[in-house]
């Protein structure tokens, strides 16, 4: 069974802080990689694509690690607006896109 | 404005009763989902579609059914058959299928049982 684990948290971190949110997938042969973010009774959103060599986004940093089955996002100078839940997302991409989502882990960043 | 409309925002559905959902996009995409998300739940695959008149179930299509008559619209009935209703219903739409497409989100539709 294919599976997206993450941990549940919630991760509590003062403004400023950085945090890192680690996530494993259970398929090998998964393709493509996604955090998203979701706000409390509302829809996920994009947050950002994960790339095989890396990628940043503004604080944000992606690491994707095949060989492990492992996918992070960092979190860089931490803000209040940053308090969400964050989803890893894998793209199993056998001939179709649905996605596996983790449960997400929840972010609560304080002043 | 380019995007997914789900509607209604909160729906009420009474004891053997059918209910539908609605989902239309304005993105041209090619596929759209939809998941159902329980409270501290990671969202779970209902039905999805990858053209018109045609579409799959996902993880959890009991007592769910869909349509795909038009590319823009995507509509979910949830049927009497689904006996734990209750929950987050979100469409999502997806460019074309395969690749490093990532799926966007409507706001959701909460669902709950009177």
């Amino acid at each position: 069974r294919k599976e997206v684990e993450q941990d549940p948290g919630p991760f509590n971190v003062p403004e400023g802080a950085t945090v890192a949110f680690n996530c494993t997938y259970s398929n090998s042969a998964s393709q493509s990689f996604f955090w998203y973010r979701q706000d409390c009774r509302k829809e996920p959103k994009l947050l950002m694509s994960v790339y095989s060599s890396g990628n940043e986004d503004g604080r944000f940093t992606a690491q994707l690690n095949r060989a492990s089955q492992y996918i992070s996002l960092l979190i860089r100078d931490s803000k209040l607006s940053d308090s969400a839940t964050y989803l890893c997302v894998v793209n199993e991409n056998s001939g179709y896109s649905t996605l596996t989502f983790g449960k997400g882990t929840m972010l609560l960043v304080s002043p | 404005d380019g995007g997914i409309t789900q509607s209604p925002k909160y729906l009420f559905r009474k004891e053997g009763q059918n209910v539908t959902l609605s989902c239309e996009q304005n993105l041209n995409h090619d596929a759209m989902y939809w998941y159902r998300q329980d409270p501290g739940q990671g969202l779970r695959l209902i039905y999805y579609s990858q053209i018109v008149n045609d579409f799959q179930k996902g993880d959890i299509a009991e007592g769910y059914s869909v349509s795909r008559e038009k590319k823009e619209s995507f509509p979910l009935t949830v049927t009497s058959a689904q006996k734990n209703p209750t929950a987050f219903y979100l469409c999502a739409s997806q460019f074309r299928q395969g690749g490093n497409q990532p799926q966007h989100f409507g706001d959701g539709t909460r669902l709950s049982i009177l």
